[in-house]
């Protein structure tokens, strides 16, 4: 069953650094997603991707992040600066559909940030 | 902006008995979808069931069911038949044109 991948699982980094996660979506889907879950918290809508372009983005989606499609199949989520609060569990989707009809989004298993 | 409302942080289940997890949502959009999504904890979020607003019959898929009301802005997920494998957090989300927003979620145990 096809799936939405992300790597890394795991990343530590020092406070200041840049890191890049990436994602596989589905090969077949257009539109792609970032999420973050601080642990104990709600998941965070940050961004989403159609077309080459940023659909929407969230508060949290400063100038610190950017994202990007750098070829046919990886999303990338850069983080810039990284500070402790960006500590999470960051996790990718993508769907078949988007905008007005939406189908399902699916989920990779996430990969988790330490900024110390 | 839209916000979803999981109020119950925790709930616990007999496993063979029923249990309903609680969700409302706010929104000012009259075309929406509704998900409840499953994570457990290996992590990885699954969709439950989905809800087109549009639709006024309640989505069914096997032992989930919804029970959603538009103008109560409600939007509950019932489990019967609760097996040792439902126990994970569960999410409410609501989707507008390129945004999924979740609940805080609910941690749902089951005793066998």
């Amino acid at each position: 069953e096809p799936e939405v991948t992300q790597t890394p699982s795991h990343q530590v980094t020092q406070m200041g650094q840049e890191v890049i996660l990436r994602c596989v979506p589905i090969s077949n889907h257009l539109y792609f997603y970032w999420y973050r879950q601080i642990l104990g918290q709600k998941v965070e809508f940050l961004v989403s991707f159609y077309n080459n372009e940023i659909s929407e983005k969230s508060e949290i989606f400063d100038d610190q992040f950017s994202v990007e499609r750098p070829d046919g199949s990886n999303f990338t989520l850069k983080i810039r600066s990284t500070k402790l609060e960006d500590s999470a569990m960051y996790f990718c989707a993508s769907s078949e559909r988007g905008g007005a009809s939406t189908g399902e989004l699916f989920f990779g298993e996430g990969s988790r940030l330490t900024v110390l | 902006a839209q916000t979803v409302t999981q109020s119950q942080p925790e709930m616990s289940v007999q496993e063979a008995e029923t249990v309903t997890l609680s969700c409302t949502y706010d929104t000012s959009e009259s075309d929406y979808y509704l998900f409840w999504y499953k994570q457990p904890p290996s992590r990885q979020m699954i969709l439950v069931i989905r809800q087109e607003a549009y639709k006024q019959q309640n989505a069914t898929e096997n032992r989930f069911s919804v029970n959603f009301q538009k103008a109560a802005k409600s939007f509950s997920l019932k489990i019967s038949d609760s097996q040792l494998g439902d126990a994970a957090m569960y999410f409410c989300a609501y989707y507008t044109p390129f945004k999924l927003t979740f609940g805080k979620g609910i941690t749902l145990s089951v005793r066998p």
